[in-house]
């Protein structure tokens, strides 16, 4: 059984730039959930993603978007990208309809 | 709306010496709650589900349980290899995503 995975480990952008981060969900699970961690905090939900379409979004700003495809597999997209942005970003993959959800090792992004 | 806490904010316990987090939450009908443990810079590892008040999980030396607003997470004769931070999180029925608590620090020392 493959877990969760995700791309790049760590990455340093510019304010204003846009960013793409990657995730692929554990095999057997068809929804993924996105979170952003700050530092000392616990995390905080983006948005979630089932059949290809959004279902559910937390308290973030229309530059976060995000794609779900066939596979399964997501993206989350960062525009305008600000300094208060930088933190860990986090996917978790789970059945539709399942209760628990797994964690992918995250993404560290750094904006300068 | 939904709220979760834990305490305390951090821990340092001996090696050996057993203690209890908790984690008290507020939600409109809860669907689960969840622990978790993270190790710094990495992604949240599962440790329990529980679903209704009453019920008891235990895996080697951790033991949680849950009453109608709490949760408690005991940690029975720690090891060094126990220092992490532990995440509380409740899933609520009409929503798919976790509101998770700021995590407990626990620092075991040899």
């Amino acid at each position: 059984e493959t877990g969760v995975t995700q791309s790049p480990t760590h990455l340093i952008k510019t304010r204003g730039q846009q960013v793409t981060l990657r995730c692929s969900s554990q095999s057997g699970h068809n929804t993924v959930s996105w979170y952003q961690q700050a530092l000392g905090q616990g995390p905080q939900f983006i948005f979630q993603y089932y059949r290809e379409e959004e279902n559910g979004r937390g308290n973030f700003p229309p530059r976060f978007s995000g794609l779900q495809f066939p596979n399964y597999s997501s993206e989350l997209n960062v525009n305008a990208l600000e300094l208060d942005d930088s933190a860990l970003y986090l996917c978790a993959s789970s059945s539709w309809g399942g209760r628990e959800q797994y964690f992918g090792p995250g993404t560290r992004l750094t904006v300068t | 709306e939904d709220q979760v806490t834990q305490s305390p904010e951090a821990l340092r316990l001996q090696e050996g010496e057993s203690s209890s987090l908790n984690c008290s939450y507020t939600v409109s009908g809860l669907r689960g709650l969840f622990w978790y443990r993270q190790d710094p810079g990495k992604g949240p590892e599962f440790l329990f589900t529980l679903y209704s008040a009453g019920e008891e999980k235990e895996k080697e030396r951790l033991k949680a349980t849950l009453t109608k607003k709490e949760s408690f997470l005991h940690i029975t004769a720690p090891k060094p290899e126990d220092s992490a931070t532990y995440l509380c999180a409740v899933q609520a029925y009409y929503g798919q995503n976790f509101v998770f608590g700021p995590g407990t620090r626990l620092s075991v020392l040899p």
